[in-house]
């Protein structure tokens, strides 16, 4: 099994909404991946987290919230977001971070596709 | 200037046509990723690469690190590899985990 699965697919919200963004995977591994991609862009890093801690967070604003529960487990809450915070929102994971080349093959999942009105 | 550059930003070919796409880079890197992007969707990892040439069904990717430059081949194309392409690598050290993205290459294989 190398899926890493994100719910929901698509998402509407207004500005003053509260959602949740789920990432899970059931690889093993410990790290895990928040990406932001905005249309015809790359995607761009949010967070990353090695073994549950929080090691990288790219000055994303306090507006998106992350928590990884558990070692498969990835959730990006969404509180008071921005029209221009409507994008797809991608999670990876990969066996390990930093360390070892085979460990930094990231798996991707489909996205979430965000809209904010 | 961005640290991966790939080209072509856009590519149409024909079906059965042989495929290439560039990238170079300027950082010194660890590893380079060819992933692809199929529209609205998700990314799947087609290489890994620190050195020399990997093969996979009709896809190929060559590195050449003293020239800082990797390639995708896709041989016979088909309507079905119609994607973005994008190229990344990963540093040394800390930043190991952290990928570098290229901009993509839009190919569009037309039947």
């Amino acid at each position: 099994d190398t899926e890493v699965t994100q719910t929901p697919k698509h998402l509407v919200m207004g500005m003053t909404n509260k959602k949740s963004l789920k990432c899970e995977q059931h690889m093993g591994h410990r790290a895990m991946y928040w990406y932001k991609q905005k249309a015809k862009k790359p995607p761009e890093l949010m967070f990353v987290y090695s073994y549950e801690k929080l090691s990288i967070n790219e000055s994303v604003p306090s507006r998106f919230s992350p928590e990884c529960p558990n070692s498969s487990l990835l959730n990006l809450h969404l509180h008071a977001l921005q029209p221009e915070d409507s994008a797809l929102y991608l999670c990876a994971s990969s066996q390990a971070w930093g360390t070892g080349l085979a460990k930094n093959i990231q798996y991707f999942g489909a996205g979430t596709r965000l809209s904010v009105l | 200037k961005n640290e991966v550059e790939q080209s072509p930003q856009n590519l149409t070919a024909q079906e059965g046509e042989f495929i290439t796409i560039n990238c170079s880079y300027s950082v010194g890197i660890s590893a380079l990723h060819w992933l692809q992007q199929h529209p609205g969707g998700g990314i799947v990892s087609l290489f890994m690469l620190s050195s020399g040439k990997k093969k996979h069904g009709r896809l190929i990717a060559t590195i050449n690190i003293q020239e800082k430059h990797s390639s995708l081949h896709i041989t016979a194309s088909h309507p079905r590899d119609s994607a973005v392409y994008i190229c990344a690598v990963s540093g040394y050290g800390g930043s190991q985990g952290n990928l570098i993205f290229g901009k993509g290459t839009k190919l569009s294989v037309k039947p």
